[in-house]
């Protein structure tokens, strides 16, 4: 079946280095999104990426979307206290395109 | 309103019991959507509305899921003969129109549901 994979499922870095993790779908994907949920929370909105190539910043993180469109990654740069959290890569499938198909997660902790 | 809306926050129930959780979306979102979210994973995808109409509900575990929009705004997912595995954060999200081809979805803060 469809399916959006993650990696790494856990990632521990100490304040200040640097984060990435990968999203790969099984198919081309029309567009792909990022969410973040923090502990206790709800996922949240961070950056939608359509185009194929497309590179998308947001003050220290860089989203990029693959040539095929079949996968993307999520960059931070000097990670801070208030990047912990578990970031998801999500992309619609089925013929509807509604079915938004979410990975399993990276859940990024930053030591102090 | 100004967010999504989920009701109850919390809900323990026995095994074997009926269920209904209710969304209210953003005012003027045509989109709704209802995830599960298991400790540990990402939200799984069960069924979404366009309008009153249920759009996709090829994510539902089987036909002891249910989920109705009979006005299209508010929504209630229905579990009926509740079993243990059903327990999770069930999600609701809401977005302005999933045609425009930008379906970036707000979510509401879940409802935990434990079955006993």
């Amino acid at each position: 079946g469809q399916q959006v994979m993650q990696i790494p499922q856990y990632q521990h870095v100490q304040e200040g280095e640097d984060f990435t993790t990968y999203c790969n779908s099984s198919t081309t994907l029309s567009n792909i999104q990022w969410y973040k949920q923090r502990p206790g929370g709800h996922p949240v909105f961070l950056i939608q990426l359509v185009k194929s190539g497309e590179v998308k910043k947001q003050k220290r993180l860089t989203f990029q979307f693959g040539e095929a469109k079949k996968n993307s990654s999520l960059h931070i740069t000097a990670t801070q206290t208030t990047d912990v959290g578990t970031y998801f890569c999500a992309g619609p499938y089925g013929g509807s395109q509604g079915n938004l198909i979410f990975g399993k997660g990276t859940k990024l902790s930053v030591k102090p | 309103g100004a967010g999504v809306s989920q009701t109850p926050s919390n809900k323990v129930t026995e095994k074997g019991k009926y269920v209904e959780l209710r969304c209210d979306p953003i005012s003027g979102h045509t989109a709704l959507y209802w995830y599960r979210q298991s400790l540990g994973q990402g939200p799984e995808f069960l069924i979404y509305f366009q309008g009153t109409g249920a759009a996709d509900d090829s994510g539902l575990p089987n036909d002891r899921f249910f989920a109705v929009r009979p006005e299209g705004s508010v929504s209630t997912l229905k579990i009926q003969r509740t079993e243990r595995g059903d327990s999770a954060v069930y999600l609701c999200a809401s977005s302005l129109d999933r045609t425009s081809g930008a379906n970036v979805l707000t979510f509401g803060a879940g409802s935990r549901l434990t079955v006993l």
